[in-house]
């Protein structure tokens, strides 16, 4: 049983479409991460959230951490190809360890 | 390249064999962490170190696992026994609590298949 759950498990849309992907816990987390990976690749962090109700964008991405800070959302506007990825979300309790989520594989045609 | 590195990037044995993998951290990163991936699961964490301390072990990981980090830089994780559940790909990240952001740097990892 994994302590993050993510959803959907795939995504596949066309270029220029909009789209949001989920991340829930029963758990309370002091931070949590997005990563995106590539086939490959290790994941590389896209940001982090520490403040329950926390809005940060990046570019094209809106990131938002729950006021209750047991779950995430990752929205992206206008989906691009070079969006495709599996992203991943990682609460930590204390920066010590990080529980990662299963993953939501994002396929973008163009 | 001052990137975290892994060694091998492949790596195909046949049951019952031993091997061990390599990471490379980013040098002035004092944490070093092991992840296991499966296909369609996310990382799961196997063990992290401080400089050479190993500060904890996943309960989940058996005894034919074992990770060390001698002098505080690079780190081994050596597997015996492979079983064919033991494949999967091998990720190693660094990072830096001094640092802001908290940024877990990952290597590009290691792929085990054990036939």
């Amino acid at each position: 049983t994994q302590l993050l759950e993510q959803s959907p498990q795939f995504l596949s849309i066309q270029e220029g479409e909009n789209l949001t992907v989920y991340c829930n816990s029963s758990s309370v987390f002091s931070s949590l991460q997005w990563y995106r990976q590539e086939p490959g690749e290790g994941p590389v962090l896209l940001v982090t959230v520490v403040t329950g109700g926390e809005v940060k964008k990046l570019k094209r991405l809106t990131f938002q951490f729950g006021d209750a800070r047991k779950d995430s959302s990752l929205h992206i506007t206008a989906a691009q190809p070079g969006d495709t990825g599996l992203y991943l979300c990682a609460g930590s309790y204390n920066f010590n360890k990080f529980y990662f989520g299963s993953g939501t594989k994002l396929n973008v045609k163009p | 390249d001052t990137g975290v590195s892994q060694d091998p990037r492949h790596k195909i044995t046949k049951r019952g064999q031993n091997v061990t993998f390599r990471c490379d951290p980013i040098s002035e990163h004092n944490r070093l962490y092991w992840y296991r991936q499966t296909l369609g699961q996310g990382p799961e964490f196997l063990t992290y170190f401080q400089n050479e301390a190993q500060l904890e072990k996943s309960r989940l990981l058996s005894d034919r696992f074992s990770a060390e980090r001698p002098k505080g830089s690079f780190s081994t994780l050596e597997i015996q026994r492979t079983e064919q559940g033991d494949s999967a790909m091998y990720l190693c990240a660094s990072y830096s609590r001094r640092r802001l952001g908290n940024e877990q740097f990952f290597g590009p990892g290691t792929r085990l298949t054990v036939l």
